[in-house]
């Protein structure tokens, strides 16, 4: 079945980095851009960053540009987030999901934690 | 960037009764080029990630129920629960992918 599983979450001191994978089954995931999206304790969702389909493009929020990098391996069919430098704003859960061209998100992950605190 | 604002920020229906969700975007988000709204709503219940409900504004997602219907174009928009379940109390949100950075409504939180 279509399935997306996030790894890589934990607590982190700020300051030090992070590495999200979200591992892609029963779709072609070639063909679907992908997306991080965070939700803080609480509180709504929030886009991160988006990758084409063929990792040629890339973008992110304000909130996390400089900081953290998206990237994919479609051999692998696993999406990436690298996240530096991090903030306490920055703790939440991130959730992995794709989207077919320029639409909607589905499907989603079940999400990692990330909490960063010293 | 375009701004989603959902009202109300909580709702309580009673079961079987409708509920009704508004969201609104700071510009439009219809596409000129193929008179689509590029506009979905998300269900979320704890503790799981969204689930899609309506995508292109007024498409219902295959396998979501009947009573979730969603209308609306441009800049204003609605969800609609008919006959509301117990299974619905949850949080909703509305999302525009029209341009980047895509982005939510604060959503909606659902009650009986």
């Amino acid at each position: 079945q279509v399935q997306l599983v996030e790894s890589g979450g934990g607590v982190v001191q700020p300051g030090r980095s992070l590495r999200l994978s979200c591992a892609a089954s029963g779709f072609t995931f070639s063909s679907y851009g992908m997306h991080w999206v965070r939700q803080a304790p609480g509180k709504g969702l929030e886009w991160v960053a988006v990758i084409w389909y063929d990792g040629s493009n890339k973008y992110y929020a304000d909130s996390v540009k400089g900081r953290f990098t998206i990237s994919r391996d479609n051999s692998k069919n696993t999406l990436f987030l690298q996240m530096n430098s991090l903030r306490a704003d920055d703790t939440a859960v991130y959730y992995c999901a794709g989207a077919l061209g320029d639409m909607w998100f589905d499907p989603w992950g079940q999400g990692t934690l990330v909490a960063v605190s010293s | 960037d375009i701004v989603m604002t959902q009202s109300p920020d909580s709702l309580a229906v009673s079961l079987g009764e409708r509920a009704t969700i508004n969201c609104k975007s700071s510009q439009s988000v219809l596409h000129s080029s193929n008179t689509k709204n590029y506009l979905a709503w998300y269900q979320q219940k704890p503790g799981q990630p969204p689930k899609l409900l309506i995508y292109w504004a007024s498409m219902r997602e295959s396998g979501v129920p009947d009573r979730f219907s969603g209308s609306g174009s441009g800049t204003d928009f609605t969800l609609t629960i008919t006959s509301l379940q117990a299974e619905d109390v949850a949080v909703y949100y509305c999302q525009q992918y029209y341009s980047t950075p895509i982005t939510f409504g604060q959503g909606t939180r659902l009650e009986i």
